[in-house]
């Protein structure tokens, strides 16, 4: 069955930096668009990023681009997020999700905290 | 981009009763490509609709997504008790796919 793990969370001081994978099992990587998605707490959801199975498509929201970087190895069914300039208003879950007209699938999430 | 507005914030309904959640854009959806997603506390988002109206797999058929252009409705037409959640919608119409803000329904 289709799985996808996030990792790499944790705690960061704000200006700092985070990479983000997410393991993904049960389907082919390379047939599908696959994107982020944040939830900061208490808050509603927000699209942040999509990459195409090629990664020749790539858009991201404008409170993370510059500073986001979306990518994947589909050789070994990883997408990543990496993530720099981190601010305060970044701390949030990040979900991994397949796209395929909307998201059929997520992670559980990992959280992202910028503390100092 | 494209803002979705959802309609009520929050809706307090019983057991049994139908609820209709609204969702309106800022500009027309291309190819009412709009989906739906329920949210219970402590989960990660659960796929309902796609396409404005097509269910995704595993969906009751209680749950029913309607609307064009720019107008969208999710109806739940009995409520359940594990109906009680969060439901968002969302639009991969145009580059920069968005959210609306969600609507909870509650007892």
């Amino acid at each position: 069955q289709v799985q996808l793990v996030e990792s790499g969370g944790g705690l960061v001081k704000p200006g700092g930096s985070l990479r983000l994978s997410c393991a993904t099992s049960g389907f082919r990587l390379s047939d599908y668009f696959m994107s982020w998605i944040r939830q900061a707490p208490g808050k509603g959801l927000e699209w942040i990023s999509y990459i195409s199975g090629g990664s020749d498509t790539i858009h991201y929201a404008d409170s993370v681009k510059g500073r986001f970087t979306i990518s994947r190895d589909n050789a070994k069914n990883l997408v990543y997020l990496q993530m720099n300039n981190l601010r305060a208003d970044d701390t949030a879950v990040y979900y991994c999700t397949r796209a395929n007209f909307g998201f059929d699938y997520w992670g559980e999430g990992a959280q992202v905290t910028v503390s100092s | 981009e494209i803002v979705l507005t959802q309609s009520p914030g929050t809706l307090s309904l019983s057991p049994g009763e139908r609820a209709t959640l609204s969702c309106r854009a800022s500009q027309t959806v291309t190819n009412n490509n709009i989906a739906w997603y329920q949210q219970k506390p402590g989960q990660a988002p659960r796929f309902l609709i796609t396409g404005a109206s097509t269910w995704a797999a595993g969906t009751p058929d209680r749950f029913i997504g309607s609307g064009s252009g720019t107008d969208f409705t999710l109806t739940i037409s009995r409520l359940e008790p594990e109906d009680f959640a969060v439901y968002y919608c969302q639009q991969y119409g145009s580059s920069a796919w968005t959210f609306g803000q969600g609507t909870k329904v509650e007892i």
